[in-house]
């Protein structure tokens, strides 16, 4: 069945990179996506891959896509205070339907 | 653009009582999108319209749920009657494409 899983924390240091990962199951996924979430707020489109890349770079996030093991990654250089919060990985399978992991509440520690 | 707009940002209701939450999306986008929020079952997508059309409402839990879109720029999301365990954070969502979609700030509902 459709799944997205990753971790549930991750908590790195003021200035260090910070790697979240997720596993999906569906092998026909076009996109997936990374989304952001601060307290009180609805989610954030962080950015998307297509499943003919391997890697994307948007400033200082970089994703990483193993579509043979189904795993993403999202890697944030120079994590801030400001990073703090939650991170949901998502898969487009099919149509329009997106379906979301629990989300990685990342703590920045200064 | 604004962003996606969402009414009201907090609603507390009485069990039995009829509950509608509404959005407005972004112009010109013609994907919209109804999720619900929990701690328990995550982020869970509930229905979406594609130019006004309900396209797949198998998210819909019940019959008590009902959504309609009456036009490009205005949806509601409508819950009769409530129950305590429909209390969740509800989320609005609007896209052009399949590049990712932009979320309103959500309605927290509770309902006692």
């Amino acid at each position: 069945g459709e799944d997205v899983e990753q971790s549930l924390f991750l908590s790195v240091r003021e200035g260090d990179s910070s790697v979240i990962n997720c596993t999906y199951t569906d092998s026909s996924s076009t996109y997936l996506y990374w989304y952001k979430q601060e307290p009180g707020a609805g989610l954030q489109l962080l950015t998307y891959i297509f499943s003919n890349m391997d890697m994307k770079q948007d400033q200082r996030l970089t994703v990483l896509l193993n579509k043979k093991d189904k795993h993403l990654s999202l890697r944030i250089a120079d994590t801030q205070t400001g990073d703090s919060a939650i991170y949901f990985c998502a898969e487009n399978t099919g149509g329009f339907k997106t379906i979301f992991g629990a989300g990685t509440r990342l703590f920045v520690k200064a | 653009d604004a962003g996606v707009i969402q009414s009201p940002r907090h609603e507390v209701t009485e069990m039995g009582q009829e509950v509608t939450l509404r959005c407005k999306p972004i112009s010109g986008h013609d994907y919209l999108f109804w999720y619900r929020q929990t701690m328990m079952r995550g982020l869970e997508l509930l229905i979406y319209f594609n130019n006004n059309v309900p396209i797949d409402d198998s998210g819909m839990p019940e019959d008590r749920f009902s959504a309609k879109m009456p036009n490009a720029s205005f949806s509601t999301l409508k819950i009769q009657p409530s129950e305590p365990r429909d209390s969740a954070v509800y989320f609005c969502a609007s896209s052009s494409d399949r590049a990712g979609a932009f979320f309103g700030q959500g309605t927290r509902l509770t309902v006692v």
